[in-house]
């Protein structure tokens, strides 16, 4: 079946890198996603990455992607307060349209 | 421009009777999900629109909840007879892909339900 998993919380000091670790099932996923979302807002996109590519760079954030492994991750450089939040990964399966599978979110605290 | 936007955005109930929550979608947007998050939970899928299609129900987690798309635009999300595991924040997104292309989902901030 679908399923996205990823690592409850991650707890990092200012000006450290973070990095986010995802795992997902379904192998026909052709775009994967991180979203983010901060305390009582809804979820934003941050940056996607296509299924037949393997790294991603977006300023700070960088993401990787083992297909073979079914393993995504996300990188944020230089990591600050304001990246406090809760990061989705998800992947989306082509079911005539785009149903898209979201990870329980890894909640992100920075310390100062 | 207006965002994704869903009213209430908080609800309180009473245990079996029944609630309707609305979204309001980006103008334009062909798709349209309806998502529950718990707390302590992910993202929870109920139900997908796509332009004039069948929605994809699969995510309904009963009978007692059903969805409405009207005139491509404005959706509904009815729970009928709640329950106290209903409480929940439910999401709305809408996308303006067809079915190619990344999938960029706009969330609205979502209505908090409590089931007393």
């Amino acid at each position: 079946g679908e399923d996205v998993e990823q690592s409850l919380f991650l707890s990092v000091r200012e000006g450290d890198s973070s990095v986010i670790n995802c795992t997902y099932t379904d192998s026909s996923s052709t775009y994967l996603y991180w979203y983010k979302q901060e305390p009582g807002a809804g979820l934003q996109l941050l940056t996607y990455i296509f299924s037949n590519m393997d790294m991603k760079q977006d300023q700070r954030l960088t993401v990787l992607l083992n297909k073979k492994d079914k393993h995504l991750s996300l990188r944020i450089a230089d990591t600050q307060t304001g990246d406090s939040a809760i990061y989705f990964c998800a992947e989306s399966i082509h079911t005539g349209g785009f149903k898209t599978i979201f990870g329980a979110g890894t909640r992100l605290f920075v310390k100062a | 421009g207006a965002g994704v936007s869903q009213s209430p955005s908080n609800k309180v109930t009473e245990k079996g009777k029944d609630v309707e929550l609305r979204c309001d979608p980006i103008s334009g947007h062909t798709a349209l999900y309806w998502y529950r998050q718990s707390l302590g939970q992910g993202l929870e899928f109920l139900i997908y629109f796509q332009g004039n299609s069948a929605p994809d129900k699969s995510g309904l987690p009963s009978d007692r909840f059903s969805a409405e798309r009207t005139g491509g635009s404005v959706s509904t999300l009815t729970i009928q007879r709640t329950q106290q595991e209903d409480s929940a924040v439910y999401l709305c997104a809408s996308s303006p892909r067809g079915t190619s292309g990344p999938n960029e989902q706009f969330f609205g901030p979502g209505t908090r339900l409590t089931v007393l």
